[in-house]
């Protein structure tokens, strides 16, 4: 059971490029998100998906492409990347109360 | 809109001391709380929940208890472990409302041998 994956683990970007960051889960939750971590501010959420074909905002959407056509995944889409995107993205799974999170990507933006 | 808040850190300690970390929230209903610690290099880990007042969470030694009439969930241990070195995040979640988490900035702590 391998949980909550996420890849790739670091990634360097220069300005304006484009990249997707890549989430999975084999637990059959229906509703997953993304965060990113940034020093100070904990986590904040960027969108998040109920099910396959639903997906909604968070705190901080702008920048950020999400679409869910599976349970399984939900990846992330960095359209034109900005040195503002320098971060950790976490990916989660949630079901009952209990979030399981993938290892993280460390998101660099020159 | 709803928060939480969290003692700044760092917070350093040497090994056997006691642990306090503060947390306070603002939230409309009746939030679920939440612990969460993160190792270095790891993502975050569930450490224990309370999900009504006067609840107690706990887990590996530590404890916090769901006090709704100061709005707060302070996490504590008696005796901490170089190993309980890293960041630990209080978190709550909307009651009936999708499954959004609300992280608070996250408290790093460092245990001396």
């Amino acid at each position: 059971n391998a949980g909550v994956t996420q890849t790739p683990k670091f990634q360097v970007l220069k300005t304006g490029q484009s990249m997707t960051l890549q989430c999975a889960q084999d637990m059959n939750h229906e509703y997953m998100s993304w965060y990113r971590q940034d020093p100070g501010m904990g986590l904040r959420l960027i969108h998040y998906s109920v099910g396959a074909g639903i997906t909604d905002q968070g705190e901080v959407p702008n920048g950020y492409n999400v679409s869910r056509s599976t349970t399984e995944d939900f990846p992330l889409r960095l359209l034109s990347a900005a040195p503002s995107q320098t971060s950790v993205y976490f990916c989660a799974s949630t079901s009952a109360l209990a979030v399981f999170f993938g290892q993280g990507t460390r998101l660099t933006v020159v | 809109g709803d928060s939480v808040t969290q003692m700044e850190g760092p917070v350093t300690l040497s090994e056997e001391a006691f642990l306090t970390i503060n947390c306070t929230y603002t939230a409309t209903g009746y939030p679920s709380l939440f612990w969460y610690v993160q190792y270095p290099g790891e993502g975050l880990q569930l450490l224990l929940k309370a999900t009504k007042a006067d609840d107690k969470g706990s887990n590996k030694g530590f404890e916090a208890t769901y006090r709704k009439e100061t709005t707060s969930f302070h996490l504590e241990k008696g005796s901490v472990q170089v190993s309980d070195s890293a960041v630990y995040f209080c978190a709550l979640i909307r009651d009936n409302y999708g499954q959004n988490f609300v992280f608070g900035p996250g408290t790093r702590l460092s245990v001396l041998p």
